[in-house]
């Protein structure tokens, strides 16, 4: 079964430091987002993705957070300048049309120090 | 914005009994899904459900949108159970998904 695949799994950073997640979802899906999981808390919604532009942010998304979609098929999730409160896990999901089954990666766990 | 509330937050069974989780949304929505989240952390699509009955083996759930609540019954439930589970709602057409802080379930053998 196609499945949405996250690099790398784990990520430590110091802060300050940026850094690029990366993400292939599945191929034949149009939309893509990135969520987070601060731990032990809810998954919170960070940007979706449509058409090779970002379709909704939320407030969590400020001018530190970029994505892109450099090729056919990967789908990336630049943190700037990372703080302390960065540290969590970050999903990358995918899906074929909004109101359809999101399909989600297994996460990168991003640790700040 | 919405509110997505499950309950319980905690459940601790025993293998073989049965369950049911709820979630209350306080709006009306265009689309609900469940997730497990296992203790590896990966998160699966359980039921895509924005209406309806719908079930997967030992998994079932009901949503009533008139009533903003959704459940799902876990039956003859395993250990490979265990985790979070979360409900999902959808109130625009952009796709974005607003998580309840989910229902964490312990199951032992």
């Amino acid at each position: 079964e196609p499945e949405v695949t996250q690099t790398p799994s784990h990520q430590v950073t110091q802060m300050g430091q940026e850094v690029i997640l990366r993400c292939v979802p599945i191929s034949n899906h149009l939309y893509f987002y990135w969520y987070r999981q601060i731990l032990g808390q809810k998954v919170e919604f960070l940007v979706s993705f449509y058409n090779n532009e970002i379709s909704e942010k939320s407030e969590i998304f400020d001018d530190q957070f970029s994505v892109e979609r450099p090729d056919g098929s990967n789908f990336t999730l630049k943190i700037r300048s990372t703080k302390l409160e960065d540290s969590a896990m970050y999903f990358c999901a995918s899906s074929e049309g909004t109101s359809s089954t999101l399909h989600f990666g297994n996460g990168t766990r991003l640790t700040v120090t | 914005g919405i509110q997505v509330e499950q309950s319980p937050p905690d459940l601790i069974l025993q293998e073989g009994a049965n369950s049911t989780l709820r979630c209350n949304f306080s709006d009306s929505v265009n689309n609900l899904q469940w997730f497990h989240q296992n203790p590896w952390g990966q998160l699966i699509n359980l039921f895509y459900i924005p209406s309806g009955t719908k079930q997967n083996g030992r998994l079932s759930a009901t949503t009533v949108a008139t009533e903003r609540y959704s459940l799902l019954y876990i039956s003859s439930s395993q250990t490979t159970d265990s985790g979070v589970y979360f409900c999902a709602v959808e109130v625009s057409t952009l796709g974005r998904l607003y998580f309840g802080r989910g229902t964490q379930l312990t199951v032992w053998p």
